[in-house]
């Protein structure tokens, strides 16, 4: 079946350096996704590793290892406006019916402090 | 450009009742995806229409359905309520189907009493 593992909560200081993990098992796997979510808000699309290799987007960067069925998202020069929940997200097939399934991991919660 | 919206936002049921719920995409887009989003069980796929077409789906029951318009507006449809059907319910769109960059609605949050 399909899994998305990551850690559920981070904690981490403001102005530093966080690192979020995100294992998968999956069949037919195309790319791996990351999306913030406030609270209260809707999730907002960050970033989309579809090769290996490292993705940048201003202070957010994204890398995949296919090989490894790992990826992770990594904030620099963290802000209190990046205390959310983030989430991995990878679309693949699912096991009959030739339907593809998007699976979202549970989400890590970051804190960013003082 | 107007993002995505849906509607209503809030919305309070009672077993046995069914509920419709819509979205509108981004100009543009013609994909849109439901999602189902519980503190218990997280974000979960629903399914994903493109072309007025369900092209995906998720491991959800027949009581969940949808449609969509050929305006790319969707709908999304559930009948015999059940208490474990309070959730937020989010769509977001794409500009194709499969598309990787989605673009979330506010979502629409279901009470079940």
């Amino acid at each position: 079946g399909q899994s998305l593992e990551q850690p559920s909560e981070v904690t981490a200081v403001e102005g530093a350096i966080v690192q979020i993990n995100c294992t998968y098992q999956t069949s037919g796997f195309y790319g791996l996704s990351w999306y913030q979510q406030h609270d209260g808000g809707a999730p907002t699309f960050l970033s989309y590793n579809g090769l290996d290799g490292l993705e940048e987007t201003g202070r957010f960067s994204s890398f995949l290892s296919r090989s490894d069925s790992y990826g992770y998202l990594l904030l620099q020069e963290l802000q209190m406006k990046d205390s959310a929940s983030y989430f991995c997200a990878v679309r693949d097939f699912m096991n009959s019916g030739g339907y593809q399934k998007v699976t979202f991991g549970i989400g890590t919660k970051l804190q960013v402090i003082p | 450009k107007a993002g995505v919206t849906q509607t209503p936002r809030y919305l309070i049921k009672t077993r046995g009742q069914q509920v419709t719920l819509s979205c509108s995409p981004i100009s543009g887009h013609r994909s849109v995806s439901w999602y189902q989003q519980t503190p218990g069980q997280g974000l979960q796929f629903l399914f994903e229409y493109f072309s007025e077409t369900q092209r995906n789906k998720g491991n959800f029951p027949g009581r969940f359905s949808g449609r969509q318009f050929s305006n790319s507006r969707s709908e999304m449809n559930v009948s015999t309520l059940e208490l474990g059907d309070s959730a937020l319910y989010l769509c977001a769109s794409s500009l194709e189907a499969g598309g990787e960059t989605q673009y979330f609605g506010p979502g629409t949050r279901l009470l079940v009493l």
